[in-house]
């Protein structure tokens, strides 16, 4: 069915580094933007990145510019987050969404959601 | 940045009507969705632009956006209603914000 597949979390120690992946399926990845979505634990949902349908515009929360970096391959239909000199407030369940088509930015909105995957930041 | 302020929690009754707001300054000139977050799972959006409801969402739900405040309502509220709402407005045409979530019980 529909779906997206997040994959990649874990327990890393500060400063290090880990690579988040979402597996698309179903539709046609190539015509969606994508983002990256997080939770910190009993808190609430913060946008982390996203990236346009061809890859060339990425886009980036403040409290993550410069460590994390957002990248898609429309030919295996994944999109990724390579999270660097990680801190213990980025531990949370990371989602990446889709975007919905043919809306003006501000009118868009995130319509098929994976399941998370967990990065814990801990010593 | 631009902020959206969520109250923490709410509660009420099963058949009752449940109002949850979500203030941002000049939120009228932006659009509001919203998420349902049950525990464990994804959200799922059961507002967007405002007011319209995605297929396969109860008509119970509803929206609205004025001024400072959007609002989730939800009428005739049941058990299965119990769960966690996002709201989510763009800050700018390239960054997203979320409010703090609000957590609805229904007792």
């Amino acid at each position: 069915q529909v779906q997206l597949v997040e994959s990649g979390g874990g327990v890393v120690q500060p400063g290090k580094s880990l690579r988040l992946s979402c597996a698309a399926s179903k539709f046609t990845f190539t015509s969606f933007a994508m983002v990256w979505v997080r939770q910190a634990p009993g808190k609430g949902l913060e946008w982390v990145a996203s990236i346009s349908s061809d890859g060339n515009k990425k886009y980036y929360a403040d409290s993550v510019k410069g460590r994390f970096t957002i990248s898609r391959d429309n030919s295996k239909n994944t999109v990724d987050v390579q999270v660097s000199s990680l801190r213990g407030d980025d531990t949370a369940v990371y989602y990446c969404a889709r975007q919905t088509l043919s809306c003006a930015t501000i009118s868009c909105f995130f319509d098929l959601w994976g399941q998370g995957t967990l990065v814990t930041v801990s010593s | 940045s631009y902020e959206l302020t969520q109250p923490p929690s709410l509660s009420v009754s099963p058949g009752q009507t449940a109002s949850i707001t979500c203030s941002g300054d000049k939120l009228t000139e932006k659009y509001a969705f919203w998420y349902q977050q049950k525990p464990g799972q994804s959200p799922v959006l059961v507002i967007y632009q405002d007011r319209k409801r995605p297929s396969g969402i109860p008509e119970r739900f509803s929206g609205s956006n004025s001024g400072n405040t959007a609002t989730l309502t939800i009428s005739d509220t049941q058990a299965v209603d119990e769960a966690d709402y996002h709201c989510q407005a763009w800050d700018t045409p390239t960054s997203v914000v979320f409010g703090g979530g609000t957590r609805l019980t229904v007792l």
